[in-house]
């Protein structure tokens, strides 16, 4: 069935640094790929997302691009920042609509 | 607008009793989704309602769960003679359609002693 593997965390880094949260999948067809991130103590929400293949989604400085060959997402950013602390989560939209999960990392920044 | 809110908030049962956790949906959403986050599985699937047709409960983890969603609305996620390893926060998420973006809620936190 299809599934999501994301780097395990947790990852911490200095204010500043250069982000990379690798994300890869399996799926049959052709999938819609997110990143939702959890900021502590608040809900689920979306982050970005990419509908086809060589799609950029990009938010609030983060970017992801759906990689049909390599079947990857991996999530970036050039500068995070303190309130870049949360749990990032990458997803995958089935057939149905529902979404596959990957485990969720966890990043820290520290000031 | 309003997000999309449950209730309750936390829930501490005992275990082998009923518990019913409650979702309302963005008003005009017509998709709606239950996910369980647990520390040891993550983010899990449990059910999805698409306006008037069946539901698809692949995702249920045992005939104690069950969900209705009463007038294409409001739904209920009900479990029976719960178990400890039920304790979970339970999402609720809706969408204007399946292949729109997904609303999620605060979730229920729920404790099974």
């Amino acid at each position: 069935g299809d599934s999501v593997t994301q780097m395990e965390g947790p990852v911490t880094l200095s204010e500043e640094a250069c982000l990379t949260i690798n994300c890869t999948y399996t799926a049959t067809g052709y999938p819609s790929l997110f990143w939702y991130v959890q900021y502590p103590g608040e809900g689920l929400q979306l982050l970005l997302k990419a509908t086809k293949a060589d799609d950029k989604g990009s938010n609030k400085g983060f970017e992801a691009t759906y990689r049909k060959e390599t079947t990857s997402f991996h999530l970036e950013k050039g500068s995070v920042q303190v309130s870049d602390s949360a749990v990032y989560f990458c997803a995958l939209s089935s057939n149905t609509g529902k979404l596959i999960f990957g485990q969720g990392t966890t990043l820290q920044v520290k000031p | 607008g309003a997000g999309v809110s449950q209730s309750p908030s936390n829930k501490v049962t005992e275990k082998g009793k009923d518990v019913e956790l409650r979702c309302d949906p963005i008003s005009g959403h017509t998709a709606l989704y239950w996910y369980r986050q647990s520390l040891g599985q993550g983010l899990e699937f449990l059910i999805y309602f698409q306006g008037n047709s069946a539901p698809d409960k692949s995702g249920l983890p045992s005939d104690r769960f069950s969900a209705e969603r009463t007038g294409g609305s409001v739904s209920t996620l009900t479990i029976q003679r719960t178990q400890q390893e039920d304790s979970a926060v339970y999402l609720c998420a809706s969408s204007l359609n399946r292949d729109y973006e997904q609303f999620f809620g605060p979730g229920t936190r729920l404790t099974v002693l």
